[in-house]
C-alpha cells in the first residue's frame, strides 16, 4: 500500500540552527501538505502545496519556514533559526484531490 | 471561526462494545469531514471520510454520521476491539480551503 515517508524519525538540533524535514508523498499525489503537533495537542495545519507554489499558509508558517520541492518526488520543510517552541511532530501529508490528507509518520523535532 | 471540538477528552469501553465518539464543529462552510486515528508515536491515519452532502457514510466496522443542523459530527467503532485503543481526531475542510482543521481529539481506551 502507498504511503508517505519522512526522514529523519527524530531530529535533535540547537536553537538557531537551521533543520530541514524531508518527505516523499505518495507518487500519484499532486496535493502536499506540512502539519505540526506539539505533544498532547492537536494537530496544526502548515503550509499546503500545489502546482510547485504554496496554496495556503497558517499563522504559524512564518518567515523562518520555508517549502520546497526540489524534484519530482521530495517534499521538504525547512526551518530557518529553530527555536525552542518550534519542538513537536511535524507531519507531512499528500492528497490526489483538494480534500482530505494521508499522512507520514511524522520527525520529531526537539530543538534544545 | 474555524474551529472543531471534541465533546469528551477520554472515553472507556468494554472490549466487544459498540464506540461512539463525537466531534462538534462551528465552520458551517465546511463541506468534508475525515475521521483520522493515531496511535501512540504514529501519524494519523485516515479512517473514514464524509461529504457535506451525505448525512450517513459506512466502512468496515465505522460509520460516521453528520448532522449539519446542529454542526455534529460522530465516529460510531462496532464491536470494540484492543487495537481500537487510540486517539481519535475530527478533521474539516472548509470549501474552497486546501487545509484541514483538527479537533481536539479523544483517547478510547478498550477495556477487556
Amino acid at each position: 500500500e502507498p504511503e508517505v515517508t519522512q526522514t529523519p524519525s527524530h531530529q535533535v538540533t540547537q536553537m538557531g540552527q537551521e533543520v530541514i524535514l524531508r518527505c516523499v508523498p505518495i507518487s500519484n499525489h499532486l496535493y502536499f501538505y506540512w502539519y505540526r503537533q506539539i505533544l498532547g495537542q492537536k494537530v496544526e495545519f502548515l503550509v499546503s502545496f500545489y502546482n510547485n507554489e504554496i496554496s495556503e499558509k497558517s499563522e504559524i508558517f512564518d518567515d523562518q519556514f520555508s517549502v520546497e520541492r526540489p524534484d519530482g518526488s521530495n517534499f521538504t520543510l525547512k526551518i530557518r533559526s529553530t527555536k525552542l517552541e518550534d519542538s513537536a511532530m511535524y507531519f507531512c501529508a499528500s492528497s490526489a484531490t483538494r480534500r482530505g490528507a494521508f499522512f507520514g509518520q511524522g520527525t520529531r523535532l526537539t530543538v534544545v | 471561526g474555524e474551529s472543531v471540538g471534541l465533546h469528551l477528552p477520554t472515553l472507556s469501553v468494554q472490549e466487544g462494545d459498540n464506540s461512539i465518539i463525537n466531534c462538534a464543529y462551528s465552520n458551517s462552510a465546511s463541506d468534508y469531514f475525515i475521521w483520522y486515528k493515531q496511535e501512540s508515536g504514529k501519524g494519523p491515519q485516515f479512517i473514514i471520510d464524509i461529504r457535506s452532502n451525505m448525512d450517513k457514510r459506512q466502512g468496515q466496522r465505522v460509520t460516521v454520521l453528520l448532522n449539519k443542523t446542529v454542526k455534529h459530527l460522530s465516529l460510531q467503532i462496532a464491536a470494540t476491539q484492543p487495537g481500537d485503543s487510540a486517539v481519535y481526531f475530527c478533521a474539516e475542510n472548509i470549501e474552497g480551503a486546501q487545509k484541514l482543521v483538527f479537533g481536539q481529539g479523544t483517547r478510547l481506551t478498550i477495556n477487556p
